[in-house]
């Protein structure tokens, strides 16, 4: 079956503008998660999405970030302004539902160069 | 919330002998622990898991332990093989509906050959 997909794989932006990443889940699957990975850190989750509905967004920075799952399907994390401390990988990962007897699979990341 | 310790933040072993990384949790209510693998530039893979109502699991080179009254599992690799080099990650994760994973800070494992 075909992985998650995720894009762009890399970003470089300066402070205060804004980027958007986009995921495309495993077909079928209904949870979808972000993740944020500092160089040299375990991913950090951002937030948590079953079907269109948020579940957990209580790491997300809200006054800077967003995120939505338009369908239930496809889902496109924002950052509006970028500050330096932005500069991470971001990881989308997809699951057959929730609950722990489902794997995490995660997509490829995009990297975020925020100079 | 869930915090996850991990120790050592690297690792150096022989090629064929065993490894060992720990991770303790704080939340008594986390009920699944699983471990990733991840190569440089890549995406995180899942190894091996375990959930609470499991002492210790197995997958051939790969096996892990869960004390839940201490609130520590640990990752057992033997026989280790050039290609068992990477970042490993434990996490850890309460399940039911809120179940994103919060995860250790990584341990870089180094095959000496």
């Amino acid at each position: 079956e075909a992985g998650v997909a995720q894009s762009p794989r890399y970003k470089i932006i300066e402070k205060r503008q804004s980027v958007a990443f986009w995921c495309n889940p495993i077909s079928g699957h209904a949870t979808l998660y972000w993740y944020q990975q500092i160089l040299g850190q375990g991913p950090k989750l951002l937030i948590q999405f079953q079907n269109n509905g948020v579940v957990d967004d209580s790491q997300l920075p809200k006054d800077r970030f967003s995120a939505e799952r338009l369908k239930g399907v496809d889902s496109t994390l924002k950052i509006q302004p970028a500050k330096l401390e932005d500069s991470a990988v971001y990881l989308c990962a997809s699951s057959l539902a929730q609950g722990s007897f489902y794997e995490q699979y995660f997509g490829p990341g995009t990297r975020l160069t925020v100079t | 919330g869930e915090n996850v310790e991990q120790h050592p933040s690297t690792l150096s072993v022989q090629e064929g002998d065993s490894a060992v990384i720990k991770c303790t949790y704080s939340d008594s209510a986390s009920n699944y622990f699983p471990w990733y693998k991840q190569e440089l530039g890549k995406r995180p893979q899942l190894i091996i898991d375990i959930r609470s109502n499991v002492g210790e699991k197995k997958d051939q080179r790969i096996a892990v332990t869960l004390n839940k009254t201490a609130k520590h599992f640990s990752l057992h690799i033997t026989e280790t093989q050039p290609e068992d080099s990477a970042v490993y990650f434990c996490a850890a994760s309460k399940g039911g509906g809120a179940d994103g994973l919060t995860f250790g800070k990584g341990t870089h494992l180094i095959i000496q050959p």
